[in-house]
């Protein structure tokens, strides 16, 4: 079983919207991030959480929400979700050392 | 100057050549560096961390230069199978996540 998964793994939705994205791991990591992909951008940090109930913005953060009730899950949520949003979702662990992230297989988000 | 930064190719190389990529940064006081994969629509994975004093696995050879601030990858006796982007990996010295750099990769196409 894949150690970090997410889902789900593509999805299609309509302006305005509101979408969750999930991510579990089994990892036992305690910091989760978000990061979204686009073509010719590379990787950018939407949100990270070093604990439970640990919340922090991390580089584009703006038009979404995070939670993380359990170690184990960090959620991410657009709440009016709008076409610019359209990329690849991926969802990743570290240990405390920062030194390896561990990414998620990632969820293919198309708004129209 | 941008705070990671990579050619993005694509390196055309003929299989069994060696190649090489540089990836720059802009932070000095950057503390740890990486290089990760990216397949194609797959998240990344880590392919080795750089050291100070270089590193090398089988044949990938990651070197980093903090006079000059970048990083090196090289590649020798290349396979199809390295056909992929290459992320270069940058942190900086500060305990939150935000610090962690992604570039925007480098593709690499290996051809027969």
């Amino acid at each position: 079983d894949a150690d970090v998964t997410q889902t789900p793994r593509n999805r299609i939705t309509k302006t305005g919207k509101r979408i969750m994205l999930e991510c579990s791991q089994t990892k036992g990591h305690d910091r989760m991030y978000w990061y979204r992909q686009d073509p010719g951008l590379g990787l950018r940090l939407i949100y990270y959480s070093f604990d439970v109930k640990d919340i922090n913005k991390g580089e584009i953060s703006d038009g979404y929400s995070v939670s993380r009730q359990a170690q184990a899950k960090f959620s991410l949520s657009l709440e009016s979700a709008i076409p610019n949003q359209t990329a690849l979702y991926f969802c990743a662990t570290s240990e405390p050392n920062q030194e390896t992230q561990y990414f998620g297989p990632g969820t293919r988000l198309l708004v129209l | 100057r941008k705070e990671v930064e990579q050619d993005p190719g694509p390196f055309n190389v003929p299989e069994g050549a060696t190649v090489a990529f540089n990836c720059t940064y802009s932070n000095s006081a950057s503390q740890s560096f990486f290089w990760y994969r990216q397949d194609c629509r797959k998240e990344p994975k880590l392919l080795m961390s750089v050291y100070s004093s270089g590193n090398e696995d089988g044949r990938f050879t990651a070197q980093l230069n903090r006079a000059s601030q970048y990083i090196s990858l090289l590649i020798r006796d290349s396979k199809l199978s390295d056909s992929a982007t290459y992320l270069c990996v940058v942190n900086g010295p500060q305990e939150r996540d935000d610090k962690i750099i992604f570039g925007k990769g480098t593709r690499l196409h290996i051809l027969p």
